[in-house]
């Protein structure tokens, strides 16, 4: 299984300003992916980071808005940009094993806009 | 596109008394199915996950889970519900290959009373 640290594990930020949570894995994986928890909802897929390019992002999200790095096989971070309320979430990190065929999920970042 | 429904949004039953969460899903392809759990503060954790075969797939703690393809549903059981079950119950669906880009359910939240 793979282990994920997730940081920060909760933030309470400004409007205007940005966040960027750090992803940590604790063996090499070829698949990542954030994604997002609003406050009762469901867990939706934000992009996949991938590695020494640019993050393939869902429908509905931009990467001026939420800027994706991974520059290696083990982390990766995502920044939410000129946030506000409406950002409040919780901001997951996943991992996606081949050989378990299971996706593992970090502890997830709680984010508040005030 | 793909879908999955938890119709029950909350759930209450006494500990020991036996628990069955709905979900339907809605999937162009044969679909791989996943029931995750959110505990406060948590990461998700996998229940248990279905690829083929037998329909009937027993996962961690003493869950299981049915696909009955003809309903289009992979419900979640327990025979006997424990105070540590309480928690939010994630069912998801994933492409051919596992648990990368899931699509979520909007989950159903257990409450066990004593």
């Amino acid at each position: 299984s793979a282990v994920i640290s997730q940081k920060p594990s909760r933030d309470i930020c400004q409007r205007g300003t940005s966040l960027t949570i750090q992803c940590q894995v604790d063996s090499q994986v070829t698949m990542m992916f954030w994604y997002r928890q609003q406050p009762g909802q469901s867990l939706t897929l934000i992009a996949t980071a991938n590695q020494g390019s640019e993050a393939t992002y869902e429908s509905g999200f931009v990467i001026d808005k939420f800027p994706i790095s991974r520059p290696n096989l083990t982390f990766s971070t995502l920044t939410v940009s000129n946030m506000s309320p409406e950002d409040s979430s919780i901001y997951l990190c996943s991992v996606y094993s081949l050989m378990n065929t299971e996706a593992f999920f970090g502890q997830g970042t709680r984010l508040t806009v005030v | 596109a793909q879908s999955v429904t938890q119709p029950d949004i909350h759930i209450t039953v006494s500990e020991g008394a036996s628990l069955e969460l709905r979900c339907n899903y809605s999937y162009g392809a044969t679909p791989y199915l996943f029931w995750y759990v959110q505990s406060p503060g948590q990461g998700l954790q996998l229940l248990l996950k279905y690829f083929s075969g037998d329909t009937l797939v027993q996962g961690i703690k003493g869950f299981e889970a049915e696909f009955k393809r003809s309903q289009s549903s992979f419900n979640l059981r327990k025979p006997s519900v424990h105070w540590s079950d309480a928690a939010e119950y994630f069912c998801a669906v994933g492409p051919m290959g596992g648990g990368n880009k899931l699509t979520f359910g909007t989950g159903t939240q257990l409450k066990v009373e004593l």
